[in-house]
């Protein structure tokens, strides 16, 4: 079946603007998370969502971060006034539910900021 | 706080050798470990837990509390098995967020 999906896969952005990541689940999967990971580095837990509800957000570095699952399905992570140190790979990973279950990752979004 | 170890950044072995990635964690409380993996342009993917106590593509890892270590285990190293490995751990309560190691690249030479 189709797994986690992300989309775009590759964004290059100039300093200072805004740029939306969308992450789909896999259909049924009520937990959603976002992970970012440097070069180099494994990933980093940003941010968490059991359906709709967004249950913790304690990784995510700065309030320029903001993300969203407003139906309990697809998710947009959102990078206000881009800085270099932005530049990651965002994965999103899904699981059925919270607890125990594994989490599937997706492919990334591989962000670039000029 | 939690924290996973990953001491080699690389490790090169050869095709039928044996096999070991450490892993070294501190944990207030007992976590759940994992070894995840990601073959070149593939995603990242689950290779086996401890609460399984699975043996995935002939890999085990054994959790020593005493020595708060999960180090992942071959005993005949297949080509195949070139890739980055990442040692993660997470609550058995709360979000279940994981937290990941740096990883390991492993190379297996011909």
């Amino acid at each position: 079946g189709a797994g986690v999906s992300q989309s775009p896969r590759y964004k290059v952005a100039k300093r200072g603007q805004d740029v939306a990541l969308r992450c789909d689940p896999i259909s049924g999967h009520v937990s959603l998370f976002w992970y970012q990971q440097a070069l180099g580095q494994g990933p980093e837990f940003l941010t968490y969502f059991q359906n709709e509800a967004q249950l913790d957000k304690s990784g995510l570095p700065s309030d320029r971060f903001f993300a969203e699952r407003p139906e309990g399905s697809v998710s947009t992570l959102k990078i206000q006034r881009t800085q270099q140190e932005d530049s990651a790979v965002y994965l999103c990973a899904s699981s059925h539910v919270a607890a125990s279950d594994t989490q599937y990752f997706g492919p990334g979004t591989r962000l670039t900021v000029l | 706080a939690q924290r996973v170890t990953q001491p080699e950044k690389l490790l090169s072995v050869f095709k039928g050798a044996p096999v070991e990635l450490k892993c070294n964690y501190s944990y207030s409380g007992s976590p759940e470990l994992f070894w995840y993996v990601q073959y070149s342009r593939q995603r990242l993917q689950l290779l086996l837990r401890h609460i399984s106590r699975e043996s995935i593509k002939g890999f085990t890892a054994d959790l020593n509390k005493g020595e708060t270590s999960f180090h992942l285990k071959k005993p005949f190293a297949q080509e195949e098995d070139s890739a980055m490995y990442y040692c993660a751990l997470t609550s058995f309560q709360g979000a279940q967020k994981l937290v990941f190691g740096q990883g390991t690249r492993l190379t297996i030479n011909p």
